[in-house]
């Protein structure tokens, strides 16, 4: 079966320090892979999407960047935090099969950034 | 270009039924979804319908879909204590990456 692995759960940092978040899907080839953010736990905001290993596309300019090193691995980042960073990150995986269970999306249990 | 609209807020009393609303503006979408989100978690799909399909019901949810109007609504019978969470909508957008457009999100309230 397959499952999505999101850490840190939380994650306190002070402005202006680096960041990594890690996703890994398991038990699936080729995903398309999407980061979130959820602010002040209303609506989620698109961040970025991939849809292959060394393919990003940026929803919203920003001060965060992805990776996807790797076919099952997706990488949010920054070199420098800012308060408006805060917020609780979401990733989540779609098959790029054909299918309504295909196309909806599963989501990792989530990161709760505080930059402070 | 594609949106979707939900009213942020619901409360209900445990035992009514609870329904969420939402409307969508891509008359080509395919799919529509629901999820839920408990407080910390990431989201749950709880279910999704068809386009060519006006209704769906799952055990205690009812999907009803007016494809005319772009109105998508999300019936939970009996609501319980462990229903209150946020209840997103989704369609899947016309464009071939697969994205999913969800709405700003529901809270649903339910009071003992």
């Amino acid at each position: 079966s397959q499952t999505i692995h999101q850490w840190p759960a939380t994650l306190v940092q002070p402005v202006g320090s680096p960041l990594s978040l890690e996703c890994t899907v398991e038990g699936t080839s080729n995903p398309n892979l999407y980061w979130y953010r959820q602010a002040a736990g209303r609506g989620l905001q698109l961040l970025f999407y991939s849809v292959g290993i060394g393919q990003i596309s940026s929803e919203v300019p920003q001060n965060l960047s992805a990776s996807r090193p790797q076919d099952r691995q997706f990488i949010l980042s920054s070199k420098k935090l800012l308060l408006s960073d805060s917020g609780f990150y979401l990733c989540a995986w779609s098959s790029q099969g054909r299918g309504p269970l295909n196309y909806g999306y599963t989501f990792g249990s989530g990161t709760r950034l505080t930059v402070v | 270009g594609e949106d979707v609209e939900q009213s942020l807020f619901l409360s209900v009393r445990e035992g009514d039924s609870s329904v969420i609303n939402c409307t969508y503006t891509d008359s080509s979408s395919t799919y529509l979804y629901w999820y839920k989100q408990e407080p910390g978690a990431g989201l749950q799909l709880l279910t999704y319908i068809f386009s060519n399909m006006d209704m769906k019901q799952d055990q205690r949810l009812t999907v009803l879909l007016n494809k005319k109007d772009k109105h998508l609504s999300l019936r939970i019978a009996d609501t319980q204590t462990g229903d209150s969470a946020i209840y997103f909508c989704a369609e899947r957008g016309s464009g071939n990456t697969g994205k999913l457009i969800f709405g700003q999100g529901t809270t649903l309230q339910v009071k003992p």
